[in-house]
């Protein structure tokens, strides 16, 4: 069974801090990871995705993929309350020559002022 | 833009109606997806359609129908609604490439209870 692991918090982190959201996967054969932002009651939107081993930034945010370990992070510098919000790590499995998309269960991050 | 449309927003059916969810999506992409999100949960994908004209079976199946009407429309039918399947339900889609799918864009949702 292909399995995306998140911790589900909630992660607490002062504004300015860097948030750290952590997701390990169970295929060595994945090839992209993606993260996503899903504010309370709306739809899931992408913030970073990452094929690489290495780093990945875009502005406050670094996708972290480490595919001998079979994990991807995401850390978010300079953490703001609009930060606040649950992120989905998802990653696209190989399945009979297509790939099919698992998301873990999100992990609520808190920004407090 | 309108990127992904998903109608009706939301719904509430009795138990063993039927009702189909559409979706409709206007950047070309290859790829679309029906999830399903219950709270705790993340999403879990129902059916997908990797291209036009081809449909497969996600995590959790049972209870749904799907039809890739054309490559712009893809709609996710019950049969005979239960309340086990009240949940949010999200359509997204994506372009394919060569070696994986590109990132998933998603609609709005459908707030589906079930009396």
């Amino acid at each position: 069974q292909k399995e995306v692991e998140q911790n589900s918090g909630p992660l607490s982190v002062p504004e300015g801090a860097i948030a750290s959201l952590n997701c390990t996967y169970s295929d060595r054969g994945s090839q992209s990871f993606f993260w996503y932002r899903q504010y309370s009651g709306k739809s899931p939107e992408l913030i970073m995705f990452i094929y690489s081993n290495g780093d990945k930034e875009d502005g406050r945010f670094t996708a972290q993929l480490n595919k001998a370990s079979q994990y991807v992070s995401l850390l978010i510098r300079d953490s703001q309350p609009s930060d606040s919000a649950t992120y989905l790590c998802a990653v696209n499995f190989p399945s009979g020559g297509s790939y099919i998309p698992t998301f873990g269960r999100g992990t609520s991050l808190i920004v407090h002022p | 833009n309108a990127g992904v449309t998903q109608t009706p927003k939301f719904q509430v059916l009795k138990t063993g109606q039927s009702m189909t969810l559409q979706c409709a999506q206007d950047m070309n992409h290859n790829s679309m997806y029906w999830y399903r999100q219950d709270p705790g949960m993340g999403l879990r994908l129902i059916y997908y359609s990797a291209s036009e004209g081809t449909t497969d079976k996600g995590e959790v199946p049972n209870g749904y129908n799907v039809s890739r009407l054309n490559k712009r429309e893809f709609s996710l039918r019950l049969e005979s609604a239960a309340p086990s399947q009240t949940s949010v339900y999200f359509c997204a889609s994506s372009v394919r490439t060569g070696q994986s799918n590109q990132p998933q864009h998603f609609g709005d949702g459908t707030r589906l209870s079930i009396l």
